[in-house]
């Protein structure tokens, strides 16, 4: 079965630093893995696709890396600004076949300005 | 282009009353999901169209919940009839079948259902 976890569950930083995100999973026979944000009150923001075959994605200020060997993604922010705070989610397919995502808790994100 | 839209945005029923909750997904996007959160737990899977078929549904609670997609275009998801742990944010989702194995999901704002 399936089951993501994510570390920090909170996180609190001044404006202009860099930081990283965690997250894990347990079965390793996934095809992608994708990172969201979610803002109080509204849905899920896509931010990056990382597939299988790939080891990392970049997106502007973001950057997600992928270990599925040991079963672990990074979310890196560089230069994170007040703008960024949020709740950050990963999600991976419940198995190697299904769309279905499992979510991890999400990691709480404060940025001080 | 539009984003996957949902409607309500709030809902606020009493038990045992029934409530529909409707998805429009992306225009051409052939996979539609719907996945719920429940206060203080994690967003759950409930169930996966493609086109108009049931692909995945075993995220269902229970046969209080049935999801249509007629058409293979919007959905809808009701609860009949509906109990106070039903509460919670319902959201879509949809992805298109390209580029290969991409799946990349794009989620709706949510619906909050309030069962009183």
């Amino acid at each position: 079965k399936q089951e993501v976890t994510q570390i920090p569950a909170a996180l609190s930083v001044p404006e202009g630093e860099n930081l990283v995100l965690n997250c894990s999973f347990t079965d390793s026979a996934i095809y992608n893995l994708q990172w969201f944000r979610q803002d109080p009150g509204k849905g899920l923001t896509s931010l990056l696709l990382i597939q299988s075959s790939q080891r990392e994605q970049t997106s502007g200020r973001l950057n997600a890396s992928l270990d599925k060997s040991s079963g672990r993604s990074t979310l890196y922010i560089a230069a994170s600004q007040p703008g960024d705070s949020a709740t950050y989610l990963c999600a991976v397919p419940r198995d190697n076949y299904g769309q279905n995502f499992v979510f991890g808790p999400g990691t709480r994100l404060s940025v001080l300005p | 282009e539009a984003g996957v839209t949902q409607f309500p945005s709030h809902s606020v029923i009493e038990k045992g009353q029934t409530v529909t909750l409707r998805c429009d997904p992306i225009s051409g996007h052939d996979n539609l999901y719907w996945y719920r959160r429940v206060m203080g737990k994690e967003i759950k899977f409930l169930l996966h169209f493609v086109k108009e078929s049931k692909q995945d549904e075993s995220g269902m609670p229970n046969n209080r919940f049935l999801a249509e997609r007629t058409g293979g275009t919007y959905s809808t998801l009701k609860v009949q009839p509906a109990e106070l742990e039903d509460s919670g944010v319902y959201f879509c989702a949809s992805s298109q079948d390209w580029p290969m194995n991409s799946y990349e999901q794009y989620f709706g704002p949510g619906t909050r259902l309030t069962v009183t």
